[in-house]
């Protein structure tokens, strides 16, 4: 199986801030990753389909890069309202092996 | 709109089998396309693929899993069924379902989640 791998497991950010989060995968996955949010007590939400494209309703703040095995999630100014859990997740085979998460906390 | 809801026991003791039942609205299991996946989260820890059923009938499973796995639907109903058998408590998780489209599958839409706690 794949195994994705977060990077940091947990920050701390002010509002305002830029905030990036990388997830590297164990083998070429192509494009085929994708990002969820995740609030506490709640279902995840679809952030990042495909590496860089922005399901209708998701904020331009967020924003997805990279190929092949080094993928990017960008928060360009950090809102209240963002911290949360983040989650990678290969499409490329099944399973679609998840990362094991990044925590984004206020500091 | 699309709405999916989960539902099953909430309690199960070891070495039983758990039935879990994604009921759907707002799309259809029948239309080209349509996939519905089972997705678990044990408490504090990171989510975890099971299974996956498309509007074909064509089944995958997570490997590791596979053997203790079977995922169904019930087109008429809305309805997609996860089994999985000799439950052990490192089983205690919640369990999502969640609706892709075809490969390569990411989920748009998600359940609020069923938690089921395996213990005797």
């Amino acid at each position: 199986d794949i195994q994705m791998t977060q990077s940091p497991t947990s920050l701390s950010a002010s509002a305002g801030d830029r905030v990036t989060i990388t997830c590297r995968a164990s083998q070429s996955i192509s494009n085929y990753l994708n990002w969820y949010q995740q609030k506490p007590g709640k279902a995840p939400k679809l952030l990042i389909y495909i590496a860089s494209s922005l399901p209708t309703g998701v904020p331009s703040r967020f924003s997805g890069s990279g190929s092949g095995t080094d993928f990017t999630l960008t928060i360009s100014s950090l809102q209240p309202e963002d911290f949360a859990t983040y989650y990678c997740q290969q499409s490329y085979s099944t399973p679609g092996t998840f990362g094991q998460g990044t925590k984004v906390e206020i500091k | 709109q699309v709405t999916l809801r989960e539902s099953g026991p909430a309690l199960v003791k070891p070495t039983q089998t758990l039935t879990l039942t994604c009921t759907f609205s707002g799309f259809s299991l029948s239309k080209s396309g349509m996939c519905v996946s089972w997705i678990r989260q044990p408490p504090g820890k990171a989510l975890e693929w099971l299974a996956l059923i498309d509007w074909d009938d064509d089944k995958y499973y997570n490997t590791s899993l596979k053997t203790r796995l079977t995922i169904s639907k019930d087109t008429s109903k809305n309805q997609v069924v996860l089994v999985m058998t000799n439950l052990d408590p490192v089983d205690t998780a919640t369990y999502y379902c969640a609706r892709s489209g075809s490969y390569p599958y990411y989920f748009d839409n998600w359940g609020q989640g069923a938690l089921v706690t395996v213990s005797s």
